[in-house]
């Protein structure tokens, strides 16, 4: 069965500290990964998908094929990161975006 | 350019009662989802529409039923609203099937039934 993971339920660090949001997959394709996030009273917006290899908002993830994980990290979280994070792996055709439970990050000052 | 607009913003209901959310979108997207959003369960998908006229479930489809009678707009209903059904509804939209298209969201609608 198609699974994403994301262990962490909620993860606070204190501005200016690295942070890593854990997200783990198990599928039978090759899947795209994204990671989505929702600030406060904000809708759900794309924040980077891996096949763009980008840095947004200082943000990265890594695809590991041979662990099946796309970490979220940042080197120094801000207090503006602070928000609900799902991680989404996509296969090709298969016409459904699932998410990751999601981790709700909270940067303190 | 409104992108997804969703239908009411809030609504309360009581047992047995029924409702439909409304999910328009004026991007000309093909694709159209709706789903439900729990604390510690995340996003699920309930239903979802590749095109005008069809119409797939998703992963908690009970309880549900939709239609995409026109392009631009994806109904979800609820014939007989239970407490279990108290959620976050989110649709959301894609222009292709391609796997590295993102998804655009509608703001929610925060249902309650009593």
């Amino acid at each position: 069965a198609q699974r994403v993971t994301q262990p962490e339920k909620l993860l606070s660090v204190f501005k200016g500290a690295p942070v890593e949001l854990k997200c783990n997959y198990s599928y039978s394709g090759s899947p795209e990964l994204f990671w989505y996030v929702q600030y406060s009273r904000q809708r759900l917006q794309l924040l980077l998908r891996h096949i763009s290899r980008e840095s947004i908002k200082g943000f990265t993830a890594d695809l590991n094929k041979g662990e099946t994980s796309f970490h979220l990290k940042k080197p120094f979280a801000q207090e503006e990161d602070s928000a609900m994070y799902y991680c989404a792996p996509i296969v090709y055709n298969f016409n459904k975006f699932y998410f990751g439970s999601g981790t709700k990050l909270n940067v303190k000052p | 350019n409104a992108g997804v607009t969703q239908t009411p913003k809030f609504r309360v209901l009581k047992t047995g009662q029924s409702m439909t959310l409304l999910c328009a979108q004026d991007m000309n997207h093909e694709y159209m989802y709706w789903y439900r959003q729990d604390p510690g369960m995340g996003l699920r998908l309930i239903h979802y529409s590749v095109g005008e006229g069809t119409t797939a479930k998703g992963e908690v489809p009970d309880g549900y039923n939709v239609s995409r009678l026109k392009k631009q707009n994806f109904l979800l209903g609820l014939e007989s609203a239970a407490p279990s059904q108290t959620s976050v509804y989110f649709c959301a939209s894609s222009y292709s099937r391609r796997s590295n298209e993102k998804l655009f969201f509608g703001s929610g609608t925060q249902l309650s039934v009593l």
